[in-house]
């Protein structure tokens, strides 16, 4: 059975700082990867996704990610973070064979001004 | 604008009883998935269906029924075997087709009396 690994729970950063949120998965096969966010009383929103090519993927609001498969790591990056940053973020693997997703924990990200 | 609805927005349930859950989306989507989101533990899968009349169990159908009489609707029932049921319920839809990222409607939160 697939699983995702989002190791660091609670992060807290001041604004203008940089971010990155790890992310690890364990899946033998053709892996399809994504980060959702859900801001506080909001839906779940896809912020970027990998299938194949550019193992460098940007997303929206300046977010990128980086697929490692050497590392089975899929970690996800911003330069320089904003109040509004502030959210739960979910690493997730898609099952090929069920086209359902497999998430990780989670990581609460918490911006100070 | 297209979308999914979910209601109740919040639902109380004494011991014993069954709930139903729903979902509506308007997508035209072939794919809905039902996930149960509790703290710490991101989202684990119920119940999916990929076309109208059929569905498959998830990781933890136990104790859920579903029904998929219709392509837009997918209606999420919590009975009362299921010991455990206060969580977050969060319905989402693909297109079904290739590896397409889901949408997520605003979700459940389900209580126990």
């Amino acid at each position: 059975a697939q699983s995702v690994s989002q190791h660091n729970h609670h992060v807290i950063l001041s604004e203008a700082a940089s971010l990155e949120l790890g992310c690890n998965y364990s899946y033998g096969g053709t892996v399809n990867l994504f980060w959702y966010v859900q801001y506080p009383g909001q839906h779940l929103q896809l912020l970027l996704k990998y299938f194949s090519g550019d193992p460098l993927v940007k997303g929206i609001k300046g977010f990128e990610a980086e697929f490692i498969k050497s590392k089975f790591s899929f970690n996800l990056r911003k330069p320089s973070v904003q109040w509004s940053d502030t959210a739960e973020y979910f690493c997730a693997v898609m099952d090929t064979g069920r086209r359902a997703l497999t998430f990780g924990s989670g990581t609460r990200l918490q911006v100070q001004p | 604008d297209g979308g999914i609805t979910q209601s109740p927005k919040y639902l109380f349930r004494k011991e014993g009883q069954n709930v139903t859950l729903s979902c509506e989306q308007n997508l035209n989507h072939d794919a809905m998935y039902w996930y149960r989101q509790d703290p710490g533990q991101g989202l684990r899968l119920i119940y999916y269906s990929q076309i109208v009349n059929d569905f498959q169990k998830g990781d933890i159908a136990e104790g859920y029924s579903v029904s998929r009489e219709k392509k837009e609707s997918f209606p999420l029932t919590v009975t009362s075997a299921q010991k455990n049921p206060t969580a977050f319920y969060l319905c989402a839809s693909s297109t079904g087709t290739g590896m397409q990222p889901q949408h997520f409607g605003d979700g459940t939160r389900l209580s126990i009396l």
